[in-house]
């Protein structure tokens, strides 16, 4: 069964440009979370999506937003990008949405740099 | 609440010593622990997760971790350290305040001296 995807694996963008990225998660999960990481902050969660619907969202500014299709795939975007967005972004996927116990399963991320 | 501290934001062994990587974590409820491994230029992978069956878990690639509630400590050990350990570890906390929404430690890197 094939992984988690993320495309595009890098990216180089100036500010104030926007982005997309985008997730397609292990065939049958339906639950898609979005997380970046830097060096100075650590991971930190973005939101989450399953079936369509955002169900839980992190503390980022409204410029980080995303969706989700009926298939499952997700996508994320930045508008107007800042210096200081430039982050691995991580996207996980998971079977069983909404229980604690439930394993995420990660893609390779991609890497973003805002110059 | 719930969150997750990691000491030591670098960790330094020589290949076949033990490995030992420190996790301690607070919750308002049982929690859901979980030890991810990173490799340069790739995601997270899971090693392994307590989920309340056995204080004691097992994980992938040797590694082992004991649930020790008295101390609220998830701490990662492995015997004997190999080169391809060399990574960056993240301990990880999930369902206090009835959030599955794992919160993540700020990551421990694993140095493997030959």
């Amino acid at each position: 069964k094939a992984g988690v995807t993320q495309t595009p694996r890098y990216l180089i963008k100036t500010r104030g440009q926007q982005v997309t990225l985008s997730c397609s998660p292990i065939s049958g999960h339906r639950s898609v979370s979005w997380y970046q990481q830097t060096p100075g902050q650590g991971l930190q969660f973005l939101f989450e999506y399953f079936s369509e619907t955002q169900r839980n969202k992190g503390n980022f500014p409204g410029r980080f937003s995303g969706r989700q299709f009926s298939n499952s795939r997700s996508e994320m975007n930045v508008s107007t990008l800042e210096l200081g967005d430039s982050a691995l972004y991580l996207c996980a996927s998971s079977l069983e949405p909404g229980t604690a116990q439930e394993t995420q399963y990660f893609g390779p991320g991609t890497r973003l740099l805002v110059l | 609440a719930q969150s997750v501290t990691q000491l030591g934001s670098h960790v330094s062994v020589s290949e076949g010593a033990l490995v030992l990587l420190r996790c301690n974590y607070s919750s308002s409820v049982p929690p859901y622990l979980f030890w991810y491994v990173q490799y340069p230029n790739q995601g997270l992978q899971l090693l392994l997760k307590y989920t309340s069956a056995a204080t004691l878990v097992k994980g992938i690639n040797g590694f082992e971790a004991e649930f020790k509630k008295s101390e609220t400590s998830f701490h990662l050990t492995k015997p004997s350290a190999h080169m391809s350990d060399a990574a960056e570890y993240f301990c990880a906390v999930s369902g206090s305040g009835g959030s599955y929404i794992p919160t993540f430690g700020r990551g421990t890197s694993l140095i493997v001296h030959p």
